[in-house]
């Protein structure tokens, strides 16, 4: 039974790219949640998502930052003109309705 | 402003002693309290859940919740090298799964 899957692990982006990060959830599971992890703090809750729908955007920054979780494939969080302020990792995590949520292993993401 | 509070660590104990990990949260209404750990560089994987006063058993591992304080812990026994980790606490307000972390507890088990 797969875990929560992500992809890319790594991305590198120069600024002023964009970034599209991958999420699969577990089988099952039709929740999902975007985190984003700075250095050395903890994680920030971003984006909850069902499918096909936007529950709760309340920690996604107002610009650039967009998510969506299509019908059919992965959750994408995607990021548009990334500065170096963006650099960080970002974890997905699933559940099934309001229970425990499981996390994926993350993307690092570098702008250079 | 809902916040979780931990200290950030290091702290420090020898092989075999009992770790305990500390967490305070703002928001009166939480309903659901996680403990994560993480491994530097890895992703933050479920060790314990806790939704009712008192403590909860797993293993080595016993959360403890106290509502009326809003204090929740966490007992790491008979500790190990591999135990040393940082140590997120993750409260849930209540309805969805909208996790507010704290910074973390580093926890360093030297032999």
């Amino acid at each position: 039974n797969a875990g929560v899957m992500q992809n890319p692990r790594h991305l590198v982006r120069r600024r002023g790219q964009e970034a599209r990060l991958r999420c699969s959830p577990m089988k099952g599971h039709s929740h999902v949640y975007w985190y984003r992890q700075l250095p050395e703090e903890g994680l920030k809750f971003m984006v909850y998502l069902q499918k096909e729908n936007i529950i709760d955007e309340s920690g996604m920054p107002k610009e650039r930052f967009s998510a969506e979780f299509p019908k059919e494939g992965p959750s994408i969080l995607r990021i548009q003109q990334v500065v170096r302020g963006d650099s960080a990792a970002y974890f997905c995590a699933s559940s099934p309705e309001n229970t425990e949520a499981f996390f994926g292993q993350g993307t690092r993401l570098t702008v250079v | 402003q809902k916040e979780v509070e931990q200290n950030s660590g290091p702290l420090s104990v020898p092989e075999g002693a009992i770790a305990s990990l500390n967490c305070t949260y703002s928001d009166r209404v939480s309903q659901s309290f996680f403990w994560y750990r993480q491994y530097s560089g890895k992703s933050p994987e479920l060790i314990m859940s806790i939704y009712s006063n008192g403590d909860k058993e797993d293993g080595r591992f016993t959360a403890q919740l106290n509502k009326a304080s809003q204090y929740v812990s966490l007992l790491i026994r008979d500790s190990q090298p591999s135990d040393s980790a940082t140590y997120l606490c993750a409260v849930n307000p209540g309805g969805y799964n909208k996790l507010i972390f704290g910074a973390g507890t580093r926890l360093a088990v030297h032999p």
